[in-house]
């Protein structure tokens, strides 16, 4: 299957400012990539799609201003959260995927203080 | 709108006990199931992947079922070890979106 790597693993800023995550396909051309967020002891809830060379699609709920991504190329989706808050704190997971299934990145933990 | 419920929600039990792990859905329209593990602040693994068509998958010591028309899936584990601790998550995959179940913690003491 594919091999998704996210950078950084995990991150401590402080409130207000931006923190870009990136994830990348290693191995796979990813027309698409998901971005996932779990809070703790919660199942993942997906918070948008990454479209390479268009724009993202998000779901409901979800500040389009505030959670900036940004698929450039087909091997490289990035999420910026902007003026971060304390209650942005959480586990960010990307995915890309197949015709046949998805591969997950390893996460990427933010902790804002 | 679809929603994923995984029951129990936590589980602890001895080693070499087999264990089933129940997942149910409200839309039977579904394009696959998939089941996860995840370790503690880890990313996802997959372990089994269900295509709508199909009733059933293996692997090792893990069996997936599938019942499209009662909206179920469940996660058989044979012979449980302590590294089998972790949460199980269970998602069905729509729209070309996977909506996630609310897990099981499961936790097999020596």
């Amino acid at each position: 299957g594919a091999v998704v790597s996210q950078h950084p693993s995990r991150v401590i800023c402080k409130s207000g400012t931006s923190v870009k995550i990136e994830c990348r396909s290693l191995d796979f051309q990813a027309t698409t990539m998901f971005w996932y967020r779990q809070f703790p002891k919660k199942s993942l809830m997906l918070m948008a799609t990454s479209n390479e060379g268009s724009k993202a699609t998000y779901e409901q709920g979800v500040e389009k201003d505030k959670f900036l991504i940004n698929h450039a190329s087909l091997t490289l989706s990035t999420l910026t959260v902007t003026s971060a808050h304390p209650e942005d704190s959480s586990f960010y997971i990307c995915s890309t995927r197949d015709p046949y299934e998805q591969y997950f990145g390893p996460g990427t933990r933010l902790t804002v203080t | 709108k679809q929603e994923v419920t995984q029951i129990p929600a936590a589980l602890s039990v001895p080693e070499g006990e087999n264990l089933v792990l129940n997942c149910s859905f409200t839309d039977s329209a579904i394009y696959n199931l998939q089941w996860f593990r995840q370790d503690p602040g880890k990313g996802l693994t997959s372990l089994l992947l269900i295509q709508s068509s199909q009733r059933e998958q293996t692997s090792g010591r893990l069996n997936a079922s599938l019942d499209k028309s009662s909206g179920r899936s469940t996660l058989y584990i044979a012979a449980s070890q302590p590294g089998d601790s972790a949460t199980y998550l269970c998602a069905v995959e729509e729209d070309d979106k996977l909506i996630f179940g609310t897990g099981t913690r499961l936790q097999v003491f020596p």
